[in-house]
């Protein structure tokens, strides 16, 4: 079945350091790889998204890169701050399919120490 | 900016307890979700609805849940006979239209089955 795998399940860094998570999908057909940040007791926040047509794409301190043959992408966040400390999760959806579900990761929960 | 809302934020119920948990989307939305988290685990997939219909259910889904859609704004999910493992955060999301991308999450409700 479809499946999104996600590692490491805890990141420490320095405030200032880079954090990469990283994960891998199952299903093919999957075209759409959202990154969503969840804040302790918070929903899900969605942060930055990649579609299969793209291989990066940035939007200040956040990047996420595809890899489709290898079905990978990765969430890569540079001079990381205290308040990027939450837990990511990655997804991923077949836009093509009509009931649309996201599949997500199991998450990572990055912590930035000052 | 307009967001997903949810009723009750918490609900504490007995094993066997029917629960009606309540979700209002983004007014505009066209697609509707559930999902739920266990503690600590990750976001999965329930139900999807468009178009006064289920799109697509999966395996947690079981006869006990079932999703309504009211009136024009409220979209909801029950669970006929609620049992221990059924405690976890219920999150509801919308979305736009079919080719739109993003799901928007609500703050979710916390059940609690005793």
């Amino acid at each position: 079945g479809e499946n999104v795998e996600q590692h490491p399940s805890t990141l420490s860094v320095q405030e200032g350091d880079s954090a990469v998570i990283k994960c891998t999908y199952s299903d093919s057909a999957s075209n759409y790889f959202p990154w969503y940040k969840q804040e302790l007791g918070k929903r899900p926040q969605l942060i930055i998204d990649i579609r299969s047509n793209v291989g990066e794409k940035k939007d200040q301190r956040i990047a996420v890169t595809l890899n489709k043959t290898a079905k990978h992408f990765s969430l890569h966040i540079t001079e990381t701050q205290p308040e990027d400390s939450a837990v990511y999760f990655c997804a991923a959806k077949d836009l093509d399919n009509q009931g649309g579900k996201l599949i997500f990761g199991q998450g990572t929960e990055l912590s930035v120490k000052p | 900016e307009p967001e997903v809302t949810q009723t009750p934020s918490h609900q504490v119920t007995q094993m066997g307890q029917e629960v009606i948990l309540r979700c209002v989307p983004i007014s505009n939305h066209l697609y509707f979700y559930w999902y739920r988290q266990i503690l600590g685990q990750k976001v999965e997939f329930l139900v999807s609805f468009y178009n006064n219909e289920i799109s697509e259910k999966s395996e947690i889904f079981d006869d006990q849940f079932s999703v309504e859609r009211p009136d024009g704004s409220n979209f909801t999910l029950k669970i006929r006979s609620t049992k221990l493992e059924d405690s976890a955060m219920y999150f509801c999301a919308s979305g736009e239209r079919e080719s739109s991308y993003e799901q928007y999450f609500g703050p979710g409700t916390r059940l609690t089955v005793t």
